[in-house]
């Protein structure tokens, strides 16, 4: 069974200030995707890393996705307080004989303090 | 805007009650998910359907129900609810079988 483990769970962070978030998980699979949502809202889609390497950049956002070690970053520079939300990784899988596997993590709820 | 549209967007209802959620993917999209979202159980894979065929089952429960009709509109059916069935339910579409998923805004659904 997939596995897809995001921490930190909670995080608060000064305007200004670096942090990253970090996603693990326990198949092979170079598909993952990173979605923000607000309270209440909709899941919106950050970024789509479809190989080993691959590193995406938009605005204070950086997400990168390492296939080895099984392990996606969404990296994020300078905080403001509009990137206060719900951040969750997903792994895409597609089993040999079995139908596809698109698995969310617990999500990292970030806040972002003045 | 994503371009799938689900309606309602919030539902009351009472418990032993039968509740039909909508979703309308984005245009050309053939494949569409079902997820439900609570505080305990976090985002949930429901079940998949593909061009009127289903392709995927998650946790989904025995009362719960879905389709997709020839236009690809799908329809989650829910019954015999429970005070637990109160969550955000979300209905996601992708070109393919395979491919990134775009979501709706949601039906949050209240059961008393």
């Amino acid at each position: 069974e997939l596995k897809v483990e995001q921490n930190p769970l909670f995080l608060s962070m000064q305007e200004g200030k670096n942090y990253t978030i970090y996603c693990n998980y326990s198949t092979t699979s170079d598909r993952l995707y990173w979605y923000r949502q607000d309270p209440g809202k909709s899941l919106e889609s950050l970024f789509v890393l479809l190989s080993n390497g691959a590193v995406k950049q938009e605005g204070r956002l950086m997400a990168s996705l390492d296939t080895k070690a099984r392990l996606s970053t969404l990296h994020i520079t300078a905080a403001v307080h509009d990137l206060s939300a719900t951040y969750f990784c997903a792994v895409d899988i597609l089993p040999l004989g079995s139908a596809r596997q698109l698995t969310f993590g617990s999500g990292t709820q970030l806040t972002v303090l003045p | 805007d994503s371009g799938v549209t689900q309606t309602p967007k919030h539902l009351i209802t009472a418990t032993g009650q039968r509740v039909t959620l909508r979703c309308s993917p984005r245009s050309g999209d053939l494949s569409v998910y079902w997820y439900q979202q609570s505080l305990d159980q976090g985002l949930q894979f429901l079940i998949q359907y593909y061009n009127g065929e289903e392709r995927a089952k998650g946790n989904i429960l025995e009362r719960f129900s879905a389709q997709q009709f020839p236009d690809l509109h799908s329809e989650l059916n829910l019954s015999s609810l429970e005070l637990g069935d109160s969550a955000l339910y979300f209905c996601a579409s992708s070109t393919s079988v395979w491919g990134e998923a775009f979501f709706g805004q949601g039906t949050r659904l209240t059961v008393v």
